[in-house]
């Protein structure tokens, strides 16, 4: 069975960091494009990230300050976040897929149970 | 970016009607078109990609439809366990963008 379970979410101050981590399982991670989507209270969904084998994509609003990574030998997808704003308060969730290669695109099919990110003093 | 434009923003409905929501891209997206559900405190489920294949496990009662920049997702038979919030997104370029949501209530 496919699992992804983000980690790392908690209460930071403005201009804090914080390093998200997405443990998958069940497939083989190295194969897979993987990205960050974030939701904040209340509100829709925001893409933030994604890692494909060519490259790495940012939002506009995370760019220069988000660094997406991962580790194909632990399986896990990591989102190191620096100088945090009040406005990326949110539930961040790592999921399966994303990009376009060969005439196909790839949507996020599977997604971990989120977690809380709070910037606040 | 592309925006994706949901109408209506809530639903109100019984058990048994047909619902639909719609989706409107500010360009083409060809076919690379997603639904998911989400529920009050859960992940967002994907319900449909490519417009229109049902994803493994999701009941026969959800369709969707279109292309280019006009989409649909139907349900056939309102069940208690879609009462939820249903979200479009194209996937088609970065940055991925996502509907501001519809909400389906109970009538």
């Amino acid at each position: 069975e496919v699992q992804l379970v983000d980690s790392g979410g908690g209460l930071v101050q403005p201009g804090g960091s914080l390093r998200l981590s997405c443990a998958a399982s069940g497939f083989t991670f190295s194969f897979h494009v993987m990205s960050w989507v974030r939701q904040a209270p209340g509100k829709g969904l925001e893409w933030v990230s994604t890692i494909t084998d060519s490259g790495t994509y940012y939002a506009d609003s995370v760019r220069g300050r988000f660094t997406i990574s991962r580790d194909n030998s632990k399986n896990t997808l990591y989102l190191q976040m620096n100088s945090l704003r009040a406005e990326d308060t949110a539930i961040y969730y790592c999921a399966r897929g994303g990009g376009c290669f060969s005439g196909s695109c790839f949507y996020p099919d599977k997604w971990g149970p989120g977690t809380l990110v709070t910037v606040s003093s | 970016d592309i925006q994706m434009t949901q109408s209506p923003s809530t639903l109100s409905a019984s058990i048994g009607d047909r619902v639909t929501i719609t989706c409107r891209a500010s360009q083409s997206i060809s076919s690379w078109l997603a639904w998911f559900q989400q529920k009050p405190g859960r992940a967002p489920k994907l319900l449909i990609y490519k417009t229109s294949t049902l994803e493994s496990g999701v009941p026969s009662r959800f369709s969707g439809s279109g292309s280019g920049t006009e989409f649909t997702l139907a349900i056939s038979s309102l069940q208690p366990d879609d009462f939820a919030t249903y979200y479009c997104q194209q996937y088609s370029t970065f940055p991925w963008t996502f509907g501001q949501g519809t909400k389906v209530e109970i009538k």
